[in-house]
C-alpha cells in the first residue's frame, strides 16, 4: 500500500535551516508530481512546493521562494525540503504528498503523516 | 492567486442530518475542485475530486457538485465519525494551488 513517511522536523532558531525527508512506497516513486503542504497550528492547509516526476518542473508558494529547495531522489524513492532562513511563520506541520492528474486538474489522494517544524528561539 | 472561500466557517449538525458546505472561488476554475477531511492530528484525506467523483473507499453518503465558481460538499445523513474539518482546494491554477480556510463541522 502507498506509504509517505516524513522526517526532519525538529525545534530551530530563527534564521535556522531544516532538511525535511519524505520516504515514499508502494508505488512507483518516478511516475509522480510531489508536493510540500504545510498547515500552521490550528490554521488551514497551504501549498508550499511541487516537484514534477523527473524533477525537472519546480513551483514555489511566495511565502517560501528564495528560502526553500524542494528536491527529490527517484532511486531513493526520496523526496526532501531544505528550509533556509527560516521564521517564526514558518512553524507548522509539514506534509508530503502524492499529487495525480486527472481529466479536471489534479489532486492529493495520498497524504504523510506530517512533521513538525517549530521555529522559536 | 485564486481565493477559496468557504461557508460556513463551522457548523453545528445533528447525527442522521443532511449538511451541505459550499466552496466559492474568485474566478471560474471549470471543474478542477476536490474536497478533503481532516480529522485533529491527522492528515487530510481525499474525499472527491474533479468536483463530483468519489474517490476510491469514501462513503456514498458523501456527494459533490458543481462548475465554474460555485461548488457544494453534501452530506446526506451525517455519522459520528464525519464530525471533522472540510477543505476545499483548486487545481485549475497549476501554479498557484490553494485550499479554502475551512469549515469546522461539529456535533450539535
Amino acid at each position: 500500500q502507498v506509504q509517505l513517511v516524513e522526517s526532519g522536523g525538529g525545534l530551530v532558531k530563527p534564521g535556522g535551516s531544516l532538511r525535511l525527508s519524505c520516504a515514499a512506497s508502494g508505488f512507483t516513486f518516478s511516475d509522480y508530481y510531489m508536493s510540500w503542504i504545510r498547515q500552521a497550528p490550528g490554521k488551514g492547509l497551504e501549498w508550499v512546493s511541487y516537484i514534477s516526476s523527473s524533477g525537472s518542473t519546480i513551483y514555489y508558494a511566495d511565502s517560501v521562494k528564495g528560502r526553500f529547495t524542494i528536491s527529490r531522489d527517484n532511486a531513493k524513492n526520496s523526496l526532501y525540503l531544505q528550509m533556509n532562513s527560516l521564521r517564526a511563520e514558518d512553524t507548522a506541520v509539514y506534509y508530503c504528498a502524492r499529487r495525480t492528474f486527472g481529466r479536471s486538474g489534479s489532486y492529493y489522494g495520498y497524504w504523510g503523516q506530517g512533521t513538525l517544524v517549530t521555529v522559536s528561539s | 492567486d485564486i481565493q477559496m472561500t468557504q461557508s460556513p466557517s463551522s457548523l453545528s449538525a445533528s447525527v442522521g442530518d443532511r449538511v451541505t458546505i459550499t466552496c466559492r472561488a474568485s474566478q471560474s476554475i471549470s471543474s478542477y475542485l476536490n474536497w478533503y477531511q481532516q480529522k485533529p492530528g491527522k492528515a487530510p484525506k481525499l474525499l472527491i475530486y474533479a468536483a463530483s467523483s468519489l474517490q476510491s473507499g469514501v462513503p456514498s453518503r458523501f456527494s459533490g457538485s458543481g462548475s465554474g465558481t460555485d461548488f457544494t460538499l453534501t452530506i446526506s445523513s451525517l455519522q459520528p465519525e464525519d464530525f471533522a474539518t472540510y477543505y476545499c482546494q483548486q487545481s485549475y491554477s497549476t501554479l498557484r494551488i490553494t485550499f479554502g480556510q475551512g469549515t469546522r463541522l461539529e456535533i450539535k
